[in-house]
This record gives structure tokens, sequence and C-alpha cells, in this order.
């Protein structure tokens, strides 16, 4: 089975601090993305990654950062938390190869509350 | 850039069929999932269509028409395991498989 698992299922930080968020999954998949989910706005791109030390801006990339140094992991940063970066963040992985649906797996999540 | 549509909510009654449709805008399309999430939990991949037409698996079904843009998801024989959020999603066409999801149908099965 496919495993994706996150650094932490709750998380609380002050405004202001540097956040890490980690993932980590087992099957060697090349495609790597990180969301945030919201009442009502549903799930929102952040970040994605296709191979290593490469990176896609998603819909939402202001105030994160990201960085995938080995093929399995995949961290989110969050530079200075506001507020408004409260949310669930959901990671996934996927395959890349031609011609197949190549779904998504998901991690758990992180509830992340900023005070 | 993807704009994805769905119901907000819907109530459906155990054993009975529920459709729930999606409708989409895309500047590329390179395949429509459907995904299911229990409150508190993560997505679970449902079914894929790339192609017109209908797939099924199982008590789950869902269709495709590209050129309406539009998708649904059937659920058969209810179940109330079956309460849960469903996400319609979108992938592009280009290289680096962004999937855009819609905001997903809550659907609610009573006894």
């Amino acid at each position: 089975d496919v495993k994706v698992t996150q650094s932490s299922r709750y998380l609380v930080k002050r405004t202001g601090e540097k956040v890490f968020l980690e993932c980590v999954q087992d099957m060697d998949h090349e495609n790597m993305f990180w969301y945030r989910q919201d009442p009502g706005l549903g799930l929102r791109l952040i970040y994605f990654s296709y191979d290593v030390k490469m990176k896609e801006k998603g819909d939402i990339p202001e105030g994160y950062s990201v960085s995938r140094e080995k093929k399995e992991r995949f961290s989110l940063i969050l530079e200075s938390a506001s507020t408004n970066q409260t949310s669930m963040y959901l990671c996934a992985s996927s395959w890349t190869l031609a011609g197949g649906p190549y779904e998504q797996y998901f991690g758990p999540g992180t509830r992340l509350t900023v005070t | 850039g993807q704009n994805i549509d769905q119901p907000t909510e819907m109530t459906a009654t155990e054993g009975a069929i529920v459709q729930i449709n999606c409708t989409y805008q895309t500047s590329g399309f390179n395949g429509l999932f459907w995904y299911q999430q229990h409150a508190g939990e993560a997505p679970t991949f449902l079914s894929y269509n790339v192609l017109d037409g209908l797939e099924e698996k199982g008590r789950f079904s869902s269709f495709l028409s590209r050129s309406k843009g539009y998708s649904y998801l059937l659920l058969k024989e209810l179940q109330m395991k079956d309460s849960a959020s469903y996400l319609c999603a979108v992938r592009d066409s280009g290289g680096y498989q962004k999937v855009t999801f819609g905001t997903g149908t809550k659907l609610q099965v009573i006894p």
C-alpha cells in the first residue's frame, strides 16, 4: 500500500514563527503536492514538485516556500506564520508515467493553528 | 486555469441512488477524478475518466462528457458509510500533472 505520512496531525504556532511541515512518501512517486483545505474553498494547490529540487507554484503560493532535496520528502515552509494561514494542510503524491490515471495519494493532514 | 462547480450539499436515503454533478471550464483537459473524503480524513481516489462515457466500479459509476464539460458520480444502493464529501478534480493537459479540485459536495445519507 502507498503510504504518505505527515510530521504532525496538529500544530499550534505563534504569529511570525517559521513553520516547517514535512511529508514523506514510500512509493517512489515523482510528483508531490501541498494543498490547504478550508471550509467553502475546497482543496487549493500551494506548490507541487515533479522531481527532486524542482518546484512549481500552484494557485496560492504567497507566504509559502517548499523544499525537495530527496525524492521521498517534500517540505512546506511558512517563513513568517500569519493567522490567515490557519488551515488544514494536506500533502499528496502520484506517479507521472504516461497513459494512466495516476491518482494522488494523500497524507492524513496537519491541522495548523496560528495564534 | 480551471473553474469547477459542484453542488454544496445533498441528502439521500439509504438504499437509494444519488447523482452528484460536476461542471468544469478549462484551458486544458487531461482527465477528471472523483475522490471521497470522510470528515476529518484525507481524500481517497474513487474514479477516473479521460474519454467520454461511463466507468463503472461496483456501486459507484462516473460519467464524462468532454464536449459539455460535465461529469457525474452515481452512487447506487446507498449505505450510511457513504456519508462523506465527494470532490471532483480536473487534471491539466500540461506536462506537470497539475490537478484542480472543486469545493466538494457533502452528501448526507439518512435512514
